[in-house]
C-alpha cells in the first residue's frame, strides 16, 4: 500500500519562500504529483516528478529523492493568492497505477 | 470552455434516498475518475474508467455504482444514502493512465449532504 505524510498546516509571509515536505512509503512508485486546492474548489495540477532532482516552473519548484521517499514543493515570492491546500500524490504500481493523495498541507500566507 | 463539469454542485438529501451525480469532460481524454474528499480533506480514489472499461474499483460499498455510457461521461449513482456518505465528490479525467506526465483535471466537485 501507500503511506504519504505531509505537515497539516504551515504559515508564511508574503514575499517569502516556503518549502512543503512530503514523505512516502510505497510498495511501488511511478511518479509524484503536487496539486493546489483553494477552499471550495477543485485541485489543480502544479508539478510532476518521476526522476530524482528538481523541476522548476516559475515561482514553484518540486524536488524528488526516490531513495529517501521524499519530495518537497518550494514556493518563492509568496503571494496572498498562494494560500491554499497543497496535496502530494504518489502514483502506484500495477496496471491501474492509481494516485494516492496525502491529506494536504494548508498554507496560510500572511501580509 | 473545455473542462470537466459536474452536476449538481450541491446535493442535500435524506438518508435512504437514491441520487446520481453526472460528470462530463470535453477534453478528449480516455480516462475518468471519481474521488471522495471527506471533512478531513483526504482525497480518495473510488473508481476509474478507461475507454468505458472499469480499471479501478476501490473498497467502496456496492451502494455506489459508476456508469460510463461513453468516453466523455462518467456518472455516479448512490443507493440508500447514509450519513457517512456526506462529502465532496470530485470527477477527474486524464489522457491515458499510468504512463508519464498525464495530469488529472478535476471537476468543480459536488457537495453531498445527507440529513
Amino acid at each position: 500500500g501507500q503511506n504519504i505524510d505531509q505537515p497539516t498546516e504551515m504559515t508564511a509571509t508574503e514575499g517569502a519562500i516556503v518549502q512543503i515536505n512530503c514523505t512516502y512509503q510505497t510498495s511501488g512508485f511511478n511518479g509524484l504529483f503536487w496539486y493546489q486546492q483553494h477552499a471550495g474548489e477543485a485541485p489543480t495540477f502544479l508539478s510532476y516528478n518521476v526522476l530524482d532532482g528538481l523541476e522548476e516552473k516559475g515561482r514553484f519548484s518540486s524536488f524528488l529523492s526516490r531513495s529517501k521517499g521524499y519530495s518537497y514543493l518550494l514556493l518563492k515570492e509568496l503571494q496572498m493568492k498562494d494560500s491554499a491546500s497543497y496535496l502530494c500524490a504518489v502514483r502506484g504500481p500495477g496496471s491501474a497505477r492509481q494516485l494516492t493523495f496525502g491529506s494536504g498541507t494548508q498554507l496560510t500566507v500572511l501580509p | 470552455d473545455t473542462a470537466v463539469s459536474q452536476t449538481p454542485k450541491y446535493l442535500v438529501t435524506q438518508m435512504g434516498n437514491d441520487k446520481s451525480i453526472k460528470c462530463e469532460q470535453n477534453l478528449g481524454h480516455d480516462t475518468m475518475y471519481w474521488y471522495k474528499q471527506d471533512s478531513k480533506k483526504f482525497l480518495k480514489i473510488m473508481f476509474s474508467y478507461n475507454n468505458k472499461e472499469l480499471i479501478i474499483n476501490e473498497t467502496v460499498p456496492n451502494r455506489f455504482s459508476p456508469k460510463s455510457p461513453d468516453k466523455a461521461h462518467l456518472n455516479l449513482h448512490i443507493n440508500s444514502l447514509e450519513l457517512g456518505d456526506s462529502a465532496v465528490y470530485f470527477c477527474a479525467s486524464s489522457q491515458g493512465w499510468g504512463q508519464g506526465y498525464n495530469e488529472q483535471f478535476f471537476g468543480p466537485g459536488t457537495r453531498l449532504t445527507v440529513l
